[in-house]
This record gives C-alpha cells, structure tokens and sequence, in this order.
C-alpha cells in the first residue's frame, strides 16, 4: 500500500520564477491538504482540496494555488517566487469520510529561491 | 499570534527513562490534539491523539494528558528508546471534522544511549 508520494524532492528556483510540485494521495485517500514548512516552524496550513474544488485556505496569498485531478492527485503552484518561499512543502491525505481525524504526510519538496 | 506553542525547542534524555514533551494552546474550540514525530528527510508521522473531551490517552510506550482548564498537553515516552530521537510536533485541529491541522514549531527530542 503506497503511501503519500511527492515530486520532486527536491527544487531550485530563482526569484521571480513559478514552480509547480506533485502529491499523491494514500491509496483510498480523496482529501489533500498542503503544508509550508519554513526553517525552525512547524507546518503551516496553505489549502485543502476535495472533489477537485479548494474547500479550506489558510492565510496565504494568491501567489499560491492548487489543483484537485479527477484521480485525487494535486498540484501546488507558487507565481512570482520570493526568497521567503523556501522552505519544504509537505502533502498530507485523508479519507473525507473517515472518522479517523490524523492525515497521513508525505516527505515533502524541498524547495530552495535564490 | 502562535495558537499552538511548544516553548522547548529541544530535549535530552537518557534512555530508559521518560521523555516529557509538552504544548500549550490558546483557543479553546480546538476538538482534537494530535502528536506527530518526525525524522530528517521524512514526512511527520502520527503518533498519537486525543480528543478534547478526554483528559488522557495511552498507547503502548506514548501517553498523552489533556489539561483543558490549563489549555495544556504533554507527552510521556516511557521508557525512552535512542529511535525516539526526533523532532515532535503538537497539532491542534480547527472547524470539525474536515478540519486543518494548526502546528507547533516542535521540539527536538535526543535520547542518548
């Protein structure tokens, strides 16, 4: 049973530049949420997807958007990259009608702006 | 303003003995904390839970305590193993079910032989 898979591991980009990473969900997982994790901080909550539509964000600019694909994989996409977007993104899923309440994560994508 | 806060950044124990970690939060309408460890170059991973309306939850070596009155949890590792060594973050869950998860900036667990 393959867990949360994300691509790449790791990213350089430069500032100004747009990038694009990947999130499989847990098999028979359908809700995907993502994560920024600067350096010495905890995960921060940046959207939740289901049913390919953004049902939650958190308190994070336009910049940032996502997609929800018919087969529950998604996309984070960051515009007009800034130095302070480095950090490592983390992927975590769920089964929207578990009763379980803990998502399971991926290894994230480690993202370097120069 | 920090609505989940683990004021340790780190913690040495020795092993065999117990391993306290503990978070503080600010909002009251949390209905779920949850701990999750995590090793370097890896995902956080579930660890353990409890629920608000609890005050106490045991799993195997880990048990977590609930202290509602002072918006307090902590984390007990008994006995401590050197493979605990990890960082340990608090999570807090907001709006229900479908819930996001709020995070701790974490506290760096060592437990040396």
């Amino acid at each position: 049973d393959a867990g949360v898979t994300q691509s790449p591991t790791h990213l350089i980009k430069t500032r100004g530049q747009q990038v694009t990473l990947r999130c499989s969900p847990k098999s028979g997982h359908d809700t995907v949420s993502w994560y920024q994790q600067a350096l010495g901080q905890g995960p921060q909550f940046i959207f939740q997807y289901y049913e390919e539509e953004e049902r939650q964000r958190g308190n994070f600019p336009d910049r940032f958007s996502g997609h929800q694909f018919p087969n529950y994989s998604s996309e984070l996409n960051v515009n007009a990259l800034l130095l302070g977007d480095s950090a490592l993104y983390l992927c975590a899923s769920r089964w929207r009608a578990s009763t379980a309440h803990e998502q399971f994560f991926g290894p994230g994508t480690r993202l370097t702006v120069l | 303003d920090q609505q989940v806060k683990q004021n340790s950044p780190s913690l040495s124990v020795q092993e065999g003995r117990i391993s306290i970690l503990n978070c503080d939060y600010t909002n009251s309408m949390f209905d779920y904390f949850l701990w999750y460890k995590k090793y370097p170059a890896e995902g956080p991973t579930f660890l353990i839970s409890i629920s608000s309306i609890k005050d106490k939850n045991e799993d195997g070596r880990f048990t977590v305590f609930l202290n509602k009155s002072a918006k307090h949890l902590s984390l007990h590792i008994v006995p401590s193993q050197p493979g605990d060594s990890a960082v340990y973050f608090c999570a807090a869950r907001a709006g229900g079910s479908q819930g996001n998860l709020i995070f701790g900036k974490g506290t760096k667990l060592s437990v040396k032989p």
